[in-house]
């Protein structure tokens, strides 16, 4: 185990559901991280939270909405999603900056499908 | 352009044999460089990071190395075990800003 924590670890969702999935770490980092990983493409950096505060956010389409109400946790909302938002999510933390000691963790990942 | 590419895409080798995988990034400035491993289906496990100073890091049956002149990095996997099979990510992270990028990765499978 990492240390991140990711639930539900599957999901199956309906193009007009609302659905959330939940990350949740206990490692003391102040980082938090949303990543979309596409079949046979590398992972794509979905949003950054640094202190709390979303300081980048890759031109992701509206549908995918993130929450960070504390260090620890970490949620990305989901409303009116596409097949083609089908994939493995993952959530990961760390220490903000760079250098040693700013590895990033990995949760286990969401599989969503998206019917 | 900040990329990362590595090579092969895919390799397969007999349980016991010796590979080596190949990443090279033109991200700039950088700051330090990951291979992860990673099973299908899970999340990104880490196996080494590397500073802009450090040639060489070894983790068990994980040897890393590094030209920062070249920007070329490889993972030599020594003996290799059936539980090896997955995907292998370098990671380069800049050294402005919280901004990692990936490469495709590498699918090792290791056969009996």
């Amino acid at each position: 185990e990492t240390g991140v924590t990711q639930t539900p670890r599957h999901l199956v969702m309906g193009m007009t559901n609302k659905k959330s999935l939940k990350c949740e770490q206990h490692l003391g980092h102040n980082a938090m991280y949303w990543y979309k990983q596409s079949a046979k493409k590398p992972l794509e950096l979905m949003f950054v939270y640094s202190l709390e505060e979303r300081v980048e956010n890759n031109s992701v389409p509206s549908r995918f909405s993130p929450e960070c109400p504390n260090s620890s946790h970490l949620f990305l909302h989901l409303h009116t999603l596409q097949p083609e938002d089908s994939a493995l999510y993952l959530c990961a933390s760390s220490q903000a900056g760079t250098g040693r000691g700013t590895e990033a963790f990995f949760g286990q990942g969401t599989r969503l499908t998206v019917v | 352009k900040n990329q990362v590419e590595q090579s092969p895409q895919s390799l397969i080798i007999l349980e016991g044999k010796n590979c080596t995988l190949q990443c090279n990034y033109t991200v700039s400035p950088f700051s330090n460089l990951r291979w992860y491993k990673q099973d299908t289906g899970r999340g990104p496990v880490s196996l080494t990071i590397m500073t802009f100073s450090e040639n060489t890091k070894s983790n068990g049956r994980y040897t890393a190395t590094l030209d920062a002149d070249t920007k070329q990095s490889s993972l030599h996997i020594t003996a290799s075990q059936l539980s090896d099979s997955a995907s292998y990510i370098c990671v380069v992270r800049s050294n402005t800003g919280n901004q990692f990028y990936f490469g495709t990765g590498t699918s090792l499978t290791v056969i009996p």
